[in-house]
């Protein structure tokens, strides 16, 4: 069964517009969230975290929102640039998982100039 | 800094050989994780080593192994191989064990097709 899910495979948006990705989880027992973006032929790379204590958590451009009741999460990216252009994963630890993660499915990015 | 190097990029095996992929850990790291992403999915942990031992393991069957070094690099052996085991097979490094908000560094991975 799939614990995370990203259930939009793609997104496509404009430039200078937000970009809204979303997760689902199943697990009550996560409680580390993070996004991770990966280029073709490159390995994921970490972009943003939050903590099950918080609801949001910002980094520049990079916003993400946790509701723990509804078990979802999305990223907002805000503007969007062409170079955003990606597969985003959403990924969730547990208590006692330590960084062992489990990743959804991905959402496939395209950001038009 | 170096990051995580893995080896080699690509692989082609038949049913039933073996395999060995390769991975050395981002300078600093003591951790090293492997994943494996299937096509069109993300990727799904198979273990972690930390301290020249298995330390957790996903879903997979024995026919996956693995092996730390004292200088932490790691490889990944699948024995039997099976056209479902093609793959890219990402290993990652963090530092120390067991910590959630120790950020995952990862490889670009080693892509295996079974044919």
């Amino acid at each position: 069964d799939q614990q995370v899910k990203q259930n939009s495979p793609s997104l496509s948006v404009q430039e200078g517009r937000i970009s809204i990705l979303n997760c689902d989880y199943t697990n009550s027992m996560f409680d580390y969230f993070l996004w991770y973006k990966k280029y073709p032929a490159e390995g994921p790379t970490f972009l943003i975290s939050i903590s099950s204590i918080k609801d949001k958590n910002e980094d520049g451009r990079f916003t993400v929102f946790l509701n723990k009741s509804a078990k979802h999460l999305s990223l907002h990216i805000v503007p969007s640039q062409p170079g955003d252009s990606a597969v985003y994963f959403c990924a969730a630890s547990g208590l006692n998982a330590g960084n062992m993660l489990t990743f959804g499915g991905g959402t496939r990015l395209m950001v038009k100039p | 800094d170096a990051g995580v190097t893995q080896s080699p990029t690509h692989l082609i095996k038949t049913r039933g050989q073996q395999v060995t992929l390769r991975c050395s850990p981002k300078s600093g790291h003591d951790t090293v994780s492997w994943y494996q992403q299937a096509l069109g999915q993300g990727p799904q942990f198979i273990f972690q080593y930390y301290e020249e031992e298995e330390r957790q393991r996903g879903n997979f069957p024995d026919r996956f192994s693995g092996h730390q070094f004292p200088n932490y690099s790691s490889e990944l052996n699948v024995n039997a191989l099976l056209l479902g085991d093609s793959a890219l097979y990402l290993c990652a490094s963090s530092l120390g064990f067991g910590n959630p908000n120790e950020k995952l560094f990862f490889g670009s991975g080693t892509q295996l097709s079974v044919l």
